[in-house]
């Protein structure tokens, strides 16, 4: 069965710390592709980064990062240096063979200032 | 370049009435799809449409159907709305064909109140 796991419901910190968000999916396709988007408050939900299963090289996008391990069928987010402005609910999905995406439950961040 | 556009934002209606929510994709997108987003019980796939055909659906009852143009615009529509349905649905869009292209991009959501 495909699924999408986010343990983390709710993280809180205060301003400037880094914050990483898990991510573990289960698939059996080989070829699959793997997303993260961030729900600010207003609820549009907004595209941050997609990863196919064959690229397991980690990706820098100013203060994101994303680590993926086939390993450990994980793909974790982390901020660095957050800001106030990261506050949002942030989904992992894993998309199928069949173009579904399948959602994971979202972690709610909480910046503090 | 617009974004997906979701009219109206806010919808109020009452129990056994029926909702139409509209949707515009990108420009040069094919796909629409649907999802609803209920207070604690995240994001549930609806339906997929795709150069105007029903690709897939998720795990709703037939009250909730759809439809998409020639131009690519949507409706999905509920029908005997039900106190549960209350909820934000969201609409993406992307461009067709092969899974390396299926980016979806989000509108800002119809919430939907009943």
């Amino acid at each position: 069965a495909q699924k999408v796991t986010q343990a983390q419901t709710e993280i809180s910190v205060v301003e400037k710390e880094d914050v990483t968000l898990d991510c573990v999916y289960e698939t059996r396709d080989t070829t699959y592709y793997l997303f993260w988007y961030k729900q600010p408050p207003s609820g549009e939900l907004v595209f941050l980064i997609r990863r196919n299963s064959f690229d397991e090289q980690n990706e820098i996008s100013g203060r994101y990062s994303w680590n993926f391990q086939k390993s450990t069928s994980s793909f974790n987010f982390t901020i660095t240096a957050s800001q106030v402005v990261d506050s949002a609910v942030y989904f992992c999905a894993l998309m199928d063979s069949n173009y579904q995406l399948i959602w994971g439950a979202g972690t709610k961040l909480i910046i503090k200032p | 370049e617009a974004g997906v556009t979701q009219s109206p934002t806010h919808l109020i209606k009452t129990r056994g009435q029926q909702a139409t929510l509209r949707c515009s994709p990108i420009s040069g997108h094919t796909s629409v799809y649907w999802y609803q987003q209920a207070l604690g019980l995240g994001l549930q796939f609806l339906l997929w449409y795709d150069e105007g055909e029903e690709r897939n659906r998720g795990n709703f009852p037939p009250r909730f159907s759809g439809r998409q143009f020639p131009n690519y615009c949507s409706e999905l529509n509920v029908t005997a709305l039900a106190l549960e349905d209350s909820a934000l649905y969201l609409c993406a869009s992307s461009g067709g064909g092969t899974l390396a292209k299926n980016i979806q991009y989000f509108g800002a959501g119809t919430r939907l109140s009943v």
